[in-house]
């Protein structure tokens, strides 16, 4: 079975910290994205990658950035985290068809 | 970009059939419909997809409109488990696909169903 795996379920940071989210998949997807989920929204669009090195932004890009080093990884970037940025935070990959969601994680910015 | 409208919710007895609709007006011609629920505190699972021909698994069939405009997701036996946020998804990974290597979510329709 495909696996996204998230590093962490919960995570609580604080305003100005510098944030990490990881994103590891297991089946040499060339696409991968971040997704943030908000009552009310639904999920949108951070950023997306369909290469190593290849990033595009999303639909809300501002206070994100991403790196993608390696196929299987893909890590989100909060520079100077806030706390609008308080969220559900959903990794994805897919192949041509199909797309694996991992499990999310839910951040707070306190 | 080709997006998707779905209804907010919609109820259902348990049992019953359930016929979630999505439509989008705008899909290009290799656009792939996707289907996907959303179970509290997970993350989005695969539920079907299609291109042009309806199509069927053991979790739910999908009944695709003859321009495409518009599909239908039929789950034929609702159960309290199937109570989700269900997602229609137009994703296009081809060649001249203007949505290729991007997802497009609709707001998704959350199913309650009633014992």
């Amino acid at each position: 079975d495909v696996k996204v795996t998230q590093s962490s379920r919960y995570l609580v940071k604080r305003t100005g910290e510098k944030v990490f989210l990881e994103c590891v998949q297991d089946m040499d997807h060339e696409n991968m994205f971040w997704y943030r989920q908000d009552p009310g929204l639904g999920l949108r669009l951070i950023y997306f990658s369909y290469d190593v090195k290849m990033k595009e932004k999303g639909d809300i890009p501002e206070g994100y950035s991403v790196s993608r080093e390696k196929k299987e990884r893909f890590s989100l970037i909060l520079e100077s985290a806030s706390t609008n940025q308080t969220s559900m935070y959903l990794c994805a990959s897919s192949s041509r068809l199909l797309v694996h969601f991992g499990d999310g994680t839910r951040l707070s910015i306190l | 970009d080709a997006k998707t409208t779905q209804p907010n919710s919609m109820e259902s007895n348990e049992e019953e059939p359930v016929h979630l609709p999505c439509n989008h007006s705008t899909i290009s011609g290799t656009d792939y419909i996707h289907w996907y629920r959303q179970l509290p505190s997970q993350g989005p699972e695969y539920v079907i997809h299609g291109l042009t021909s309806n199509v069927n698994n053991r979790m739910a069939s999908l009944a695709i409109a003859e321009d495409r405009k518009s599909s239908t997701l039929i789950l034929h036996r609702a159960t309290l488990r199937d109570a989700a946020v269900y997602y229609c998804i137009l994703s296009g990974f081809l060649v001249g696909s203007s949505n290729t290597g991007k997802l497009i979510f609709g707001q998704g329709t959350t199913l309650q169903v009633k014992p």
